[in-house]
């Protein structure tokens, strides 16, 4: 069936970086975008972008612009979000998720990955 | 950015009860509205998109309409496993936003 499959929790101290993976199954990686979207703790849900793995395209939403990288490895249908210079309010719950092609939803969702960055 | 201001932010129902949940839109965004559903500990499961149209194999129970830019979600007799926290998700421009949840509790 389709799954995304993420790595699992991590701990890090302020101003280290972060990557997650995301493993695709079940259908065509390089047909459907990759977003990440995050959920801190109580809280909803905020989209920080997407890569195209076709073609590894992607459009990051300005409030992470400058510190988050989306990558994309098609030989393992595999993509990876890192997250630099870390503070204690990136400490949260990271998904990746999928849609067809921009203007439609997210139809499946990892298993998310919780993120804590603590001193 | 667009703006998806959802009420109310928490409901109290019994099993059976008819449910609606709102949300409005800062600017038009023509149909390019979805509604999730999360449980607690779980990722969102898509139930519709387009605003009115049921994800494969959500219950028919479920339903959204839309008026301009307000949009709803309503669920015909609330079951047991319908308690959770909902949210709006437009994908009409980026950033791509969503609606602050709406958490669906026992009476």
């Amino acid at each position: 069936q389709v799954q995304l499959v993420q790595s699992g929790a991590e701990v890090r101290k302020p101003g280290a970086s972060v990557k997650v993976s995301c493993k695709a199954s079940g259908y065509s990686f390089t047909a459907y975008y990759i977003h990440w979207v995050r959920q801190a703790p109580g809280q909803g849900l905020e989209w920080m972008g997407w890569i195209n793995p076709n073609n590894g395209g992607t459009n990051y939403a300005q409030n992470f612009q400058d510190w988050v990288t989306m990558t994309r490895d098609t030989s393992i249908d595999t993509a990876y979000m890192d997250l630099r210079r870390l503070r204690s309010d990136d400490t949260a719950v990271y998904y990746c998720t999928k849609s067809r092609t921009l203007g439609l939803p997210f139809d499946v969702w990892g298993q998310g990955t919780m993120v804590s960055v603590s001193s | 950015d667009i703006q998806l201001t959802q009420s109310p932010s928490f409901l109290s129902a019994s099993i059976g009860d008819r449910v609606t949940i709102t949300c409005r839109a800062s600017q038009g965004i023509s149909s390019y509205l979805a509604w999730y559903q999360q449980k607690p500990g779980k990722a969102p499961k898509l139930l519709m998109y387009a605003a009115s149209t049921l994800q494969s194999g959500v219950p028919s129970r479920f339903s959204g309409s839309t008026s301009g830019t307000e949009f709803t979600l309503t669920i015909s007799s609330l079951q047991p496993e319908d308690f959770a926290t909902y949210y709006c998700h437009q994908i009409y421009a980026y950033p791509l936003t969503f609606g602050g949840g709406t958490k669906v509790e026992i009476k």
